[in-house]
């Protein structure tokens, strides 16, 4: 299996543009998470999906944030306007089933907002 | 708030000793506690679990100790080796895990 496999690896776009992230998890695991990686907070929970379905999004910082899960091979994280504060590494992960232990994390997407 | 702390930013051991992870949490209701490492430009990877029924679980050259009634939880790397340098986060959580800030290792040669 090739991983949680995240696209693109590196993203610089300027302020007020709309920024994609995707994602695309495991096969056969059920369950995928996308996190925020900054020095102040480590590693954030911004959303988690199950069976593609949205569970927990109370972590999405304000409305400019939105994920879809249209199918369980593919996600997509999007900041719309995009701020330099937005500047992190975003991490996809994905798991067995939800209340699995084990996650496997993509290898994030370092986005810089200038 | 954070959920999880870990108040080591850094942590720099000699190969061959001890080192020592440390992470705090909150929330008592969290029965499950992981710890991942992470090497520059790639994903956090699992390294090692523990459940809230247990207060130590061994693996290799990796220990975890848990202490409910502290709400606390250590890894102990011993020997540690060049090769164990990276970021350490903790992660707590059931259903879904929190994780710490991370405490970044360097096991000098």
């Amino acid at each position: 299996d090739a991983g949680v496999i995240q696209s693109p690896r590196h993203e610089v776009t300027e302020m007020g543009q709309e920024v994609t992230l995707r994602c695309k998890p495991i096969s056969g695991h059920n369950s995928l998470f996308w996190y925020r990686q900054t020095m102040m907070r480590g590693l954030e929970l911004l959303i988690y999906f199950n069976n593609n379905v949205p569970i927990d999004d109370s972590g999405m910082p304000e409305d400019r944030f939105s994920a879809k899960m249209p199918n369980a091979s593919f996600s997509t994280l999007k900041i719309q306007p995009s701020e330099p504060r937005d500047s992190a590494v975003y991490f996809c992960a994905s798991s067995l089933r939800e209340g699995w232990r084990g996650y496997t994390f993509g290898s994030g997407t370092r986005l810089t907002v200038v | 708030d954070q959920q999880v702390k870990q108040n080591s930013p850094s942590l720099s051991v000699q190969e061959g000793r001890i080192s020592i992870l440390n992470c705090d949490y909150t929330n008592s209701m969290f029965d499950y506690f992981l710890w991942y490492k992470k090497y520059p430009a790639e994903g956090p990877t699992f390294l090692i679990s523990i459940s809230s029924i247990k207060d130590k679980n061994e693996d290799g050259r990796f220990t975890v100790f848990l202490n409910k009634s502290a709400k606390h939880l250590s890894l102990h790397i011993v020997p540690s080796q060049p090769g164990d340098s990276a970021v350490y986060f903790c992660a707590a959580g059931g259903n879904q895990f929190y994780f710490g800030t991370g405490t970044s290792l360097t096991v000098i040669p």
